[in-house]
């Protein structure tokens, strides 16, 4: 079976500097990588996804994920925070073989002033 | 299109109650999914159905039951509600599992039992 790994449960960051969320995940087989963003009072919608293909992925609001099969990791990134970014993000992983995909415990992004 | 849609947003049980939360899609999906979210626990999958008629039991299953007798509509169940059961309820739907579990969500539910 497959899991997900969100290391940071909260990641303060100053606005307009860098962000990297972290995320590790299991699995015996291939899979399928995602990022899904939840603004506050929100359902979740998907910001980034990896199927295949190339490791470098961009998504919706100028985010960027990696897909790092060795490490078994899917990091997220954006190089520049700004306030809108306040949220809480899913990393979620699937093998596309059965009828789920499984999600992280969420990492908060508090942006600071 | 208006995506997914839950009714109602908000309610407020007693011990004991019952109600049902509707999910609606109108993006022609076959798989839709209800979860509950709760602090520090991330999203736990409920209940699921693959398809009209279907249903199938997710990570939390208990004191829940679905149906889904139309393809467009996903309907949860708590027939007799507990404290527990405190969340805010999350219904998603996706086309099939060979588009790789891209998933919509709905805007979500706020029960509380008292």
């Amino acid at each position: 079976a497959q899991s997900v790994t969100q290391l940071d449960s909260q990641v303060p960051v100053f606005e307009e500097a860098p962000v990297e969320l972290r995320c590790n995940y299991s699995s015996s087989v291939s899979v399928y990588l995602f990022w899904y963003v939840q603004y506050p009072n929100q359902g979740l919608q998907l910001l980034l996804k990896y199927l295949s293909g190339s490791t470098l992925v961009k998504g919706i609001n100028g985010f960027e994920a990696e897909f790092n099969k060795s490490q078994t990791s899917f990091h997220l990134r954006k190089p520049s925070v700004h306030i809108s970014d306040t949220a809480e993000y899913f990393c979620a992983v699937s093998t596309g073989r059965d009828d789920k995909i499984i999600f992280g415990k969420g990492t908060r992004l508090h942006i600071l002033p | 299109n208006a995506g997914v849609t839950q009714t109602p947003k908000f309610r407020v049980l007693k011990t004991g109650q019952s109600m049902t939360l509707l999910c609606a899609q109108d993006m022609n999906h076959e798989y839709m999914y209800w979860y509950r979210q709760d602090p520090g626990m991330g999203l736990r999958l409920i209940h699921y159905s693959v398809g009209e008629g279907t249903t199938a039991k997710g990570e939390v299953p208990d004191g829940y039951n679905v149906s889904r007798l139309k393809k467009q509509n996903f309907l949860l169940g708590l027939e007799s509600a507990a404290p527990s059961q405190t969340s805010v309820y999350f219904c998603a739907s996706s086309f099939t599992v060979e588009v790789a579990g891209e998933q919509f969500f709905g805007p979500g539910t706020r029960l509380t039992v008292l």
